[in-house]
């Protein structure tokens, strides 16, 4: 089993819909909890990072973390074609390793 | 300034070649790391430095060296390179607390002829 998953896609939805991207992952004591957005020949870009419970809104984008069933999801409202890239969940385990563990990410694509 | 540098952009290499990437950062950041990702892939850690000390070393091949030579300065020493290490290496930077957030570079795009 890999340790953070993720649907590859492609997900399409058109533009001003909600995305919806989901990741799980496997181990219990994960702490942190972070969501990069990645252009085709870019590097990561840190958009979310959520911690506790709940959910974290920060502009158009929503994360909301589930610890008891493994989840990780990243709304994103009011869709735009510039929104079109690939989502990395990434996840710290808690092993009190510095490093992240990706998920394989999903494509994301808004239709205009 | 959530900024981590990188140099060079793209970089064109021979098998037989030594070369160097390097990594700067000026956000205080106590840990440093070096990725690889391949086409439609997630990146692949390679490498963690935490407070100058190699502290992570994913079972990278040694013709990969990393080098710390300050807590803003990072470099990927490269020598004997396969063609199959062609990639993006790509540089980030964290706080040093565990489980913090990590800030990437824009990489350097390498092509080993």
């Amino acid at each position: 089993q890999k340790e953070v998953e993720q649907n590859s896609g492609p997900l399409s939805v058109p533009e001003g819909a909600i995305a919806s991207l989901n990741c799980t992952y496997s181990d219990r004591v994960s702490q942190s909890f972070f969501w990069y957005r990645q252009y085709s020949g870019k590097s990561p870009e840190l958009i979310m990072s959520i911690y506790s419970n709940g959910d974290k809104e920060d502009g158009r984008f929503t994360a909301q973390l589930n610890k008891a069933s493994q989840y990780v999801s990243l709304l994103i409202r009011d869709s735009q074609p510039s929104d079109s890239a690939t989502y990395l969940c990434a996840v710290n385990m808690g092993t009190g390793r510095r490093a992240l563990t990706f998920g394989s990410g999903t494509r994301l694509q808004v239709q205009p | 300034d959530t900024e981590v540098t990188q140099t060079p952009k793209h970089l064109v290499m021979g098998m037989t070649n030594k070369k160097s990437l390097k990594c700067e950062q000026h956000m205080g950041h106590r840990a440093m790391y070096w990725y690889k990702q391949k086409a439609k892939k997630p990146p692949e850690l390679m490498f963690v430095y935490s407070y100058e000390k190699l502290s992570i070393n994913e079972s990278v091949p040694s013709r990969f060296s990393p080098e710390c030579p300050n807590s803003s300065l990072l470099n990927l020493h490269l020598h004997a390179l396969q063609p199959e290490d062609s990639a993006l290496y790509l540089c980030a930077s964290s706080s040093g607390l565990a489980g913090g957030e990590q800030f990437f570079g824009p990489g350097t795009r390498l092509t080993v002829l």
